[in-house]
């Protein structure tokens, strides 16, 4: 079965470095999306990608954060200058008219 | 605003047992999907059952069965014959369906189920 892979699945950082996540999606899904989960909280939606760009964001995701798909195959997010509250689960979907597919997280800590 | 509500934060229920766990949604939208999503101690989401909201049958996955009520905004998920790998934490999940484009999933807070052997 198709899978939507993450890496790395454990980052840790220093306060105020820049970090990239990683996502490769499932190859004929269209619609690619971030969310994030804070330990022991629901799961937020930061941002979708369609057609090359963000199709919608929410207010977690600001200047702080970007989203690119560099070669056509890697979805990436990226957190600039990261602040000990970014520390969290995030995980990478993607997802065609059946649903959406979730890959197993990256866990960001920062420190 | 969209919202997803899951009024039990913790449930158990005995191996072998069924057990039900309870989701309420608010949308002023005609057209939408609804998911039960399934998180173990992995942390790993992994889709239990999906809904579409113009289907008046409900979605039923080997064990695992919805009772959609469209009218009263719930969305409730039945495991029947609990087993221990069964332990999780279990979201509902709703997005709206925009003609055809996918928009995004608002989740609930949760409910971790604890099945005792």
């Amino acid at each position: 079965e198709p899978e939507v892979t993450q890496t790395p699945s454990h980052q840790v950082t220093q306060m105020g470095q820049e970090v990239i996540l990683r996502c490769v999606p499932i190859s004929n899904h269209l619609y690619f999306y971030w969310y994030r989960q804070i330990l022991g909280q629901k799961v937020e939606f930061l941002v979708s990608f369609y057609n090359n760009e963000i199709s919608e964001k929410s207010e977690i995701f600001d200047d702080q954060f970007s989203v690119e798909r560099p070669d056509g195959s890697n979805f990436t997010l990226k957190i600039r200058s990261t602040k000990l509250e970014d520390s969290a689960m995030y995980f990478c979907a993607s997802g065609n008219s059946y649903g959406y597919t979730f890959g197993s997280g990256t866990r960001l800590t920062v420190v | 605003a969209q919202t997803v509500t899951q009024s039990q934060p913790e449930m158990s229920v005995q191996e072998a047992e069924t057990v039900t766990l309870s989701c309420t949604y608010d949308t002023s939208e005609n057209n939408y999907y609804l998911f039960w999503y399934k998180q173990p101690p992995s942390r790993q989401m992994i889709l239990v059952i999906r809904q579409e909201a113009y289907k008046q049958q409900n979605a039923t996955e080997n064990r695992f069965s919805v009772n959609f009520q469209k009218a009263a905004k719930s969305f409730s998920l039945k495991i029947s014959d609990s087993q221990l790998g069964d332990t999780a934490m279990y979201f509902c999940a709703f997005t709206p369906n925009y003609g055809g484009s996918q928009g995004n999933l608002i989740f609930g807070k949760g409910t971790k189920l604890s099945v005792k052997p």
